[in-house]
């Protein structure tokens, strides 16, 4: 089953818009929600990470908000640039088995038009 | 190294021929991971090392994968007549400490099996 779920799929946007990708899931064990991004050829990278216990986490043009009671947390990119444009995989960790287990989403294909 | 290395970047096997993928993972990184990422899906988990120790295997797919990681530093993925739903790119990602949240992933390794 799909633990962590992610929407949209894909996503266009024009520079300086405001891409959003949101991501649910269901199990209340994960205690740390970090988001990575993924250019073509290459591994995903580590972007932002937040803690259930907080509610909003931004680090220079991206902001994390998470909703601990609905179970869902989301990614906003203000200002996006066409460098922006990848593949945005949320994630969910738990600690399985003495150690920090990633589950990752389906990811969303973003693409900013200059 | 700087990085996490895969290695071959790309591999063409004929159905039931046996593949080895690499894994250098950055130095000192006593835990390493191995995840499966299908064509616009996320990365699946397939197994987990810590130093020498394969901890977790939950995620190989068949009895025809197998990992090794004999000195604790290179990781060998090993995959026996190899079947086209096993084409995918192979990731490696390691971290400091298993408890760490944030994984450093290589590159990949494309397979395509035809």
């Amino acid at each position: 089953q799909q633990q962590v779920k992610q929407s949209p799929q894909s996503l266009i946007v024009q520079k300086g818009g405001i891409p959003i990708i949101n991501c649910a899931y269901e199990n209340t064990a994960f205690d740390y929600f970090p988001w990575y991004q993924q250019f073509p050829g290459k591994g995903p990278a580590l972007l932002i990470a937040i803690r259930p216990d907080v509610s909003e986490k931004k680090e220079g043009r991206f902001t994390i908000s998470f909703n601990k009671s609905a179970k869902q947390f989301s990614l906003h990119i203000m200002d996006s640039q066409p460098g922006d444009s990848a593949t945005y995989f949320c994630a969910a960790s738990s600690l399985s088995r003495g150690y920090q287990k990633v589950t990752f989403g389906t990811g969303t294909k973003l693409q900013v038009i200059p | 190294g700087a990085g996490v290395s895969q290695s071959p970047r790309y591999k063409v096997a004929k159905r039931g021929q046996d593949v080895a993928l690499r894994c250098d993972p950055i130095s000192g990184h006593v835990s390493l991971f191995w995840y499966q990422q299908a064509l616009g899906q996320g990365p699946e988990f397939l197994t987990y090392f810590q130093n020498e120790a394969q901890l977790d295997k939950s995620g190989l797919p068949s009895d025809r994968f197998f990992a090794e990681r004999p000195e604790g530093s290179v990781s060998t993925l090993k995959i026996q007549r190899t079947q086209q739903e096993d084409s995918a790119v192979y990731l490696c990602a390691s971290t400091s400490a298993g408890t760490n949240y944030g994984y450093t992933f290589g590159s990949g390794t494309r397979l395509t099996v035809v």
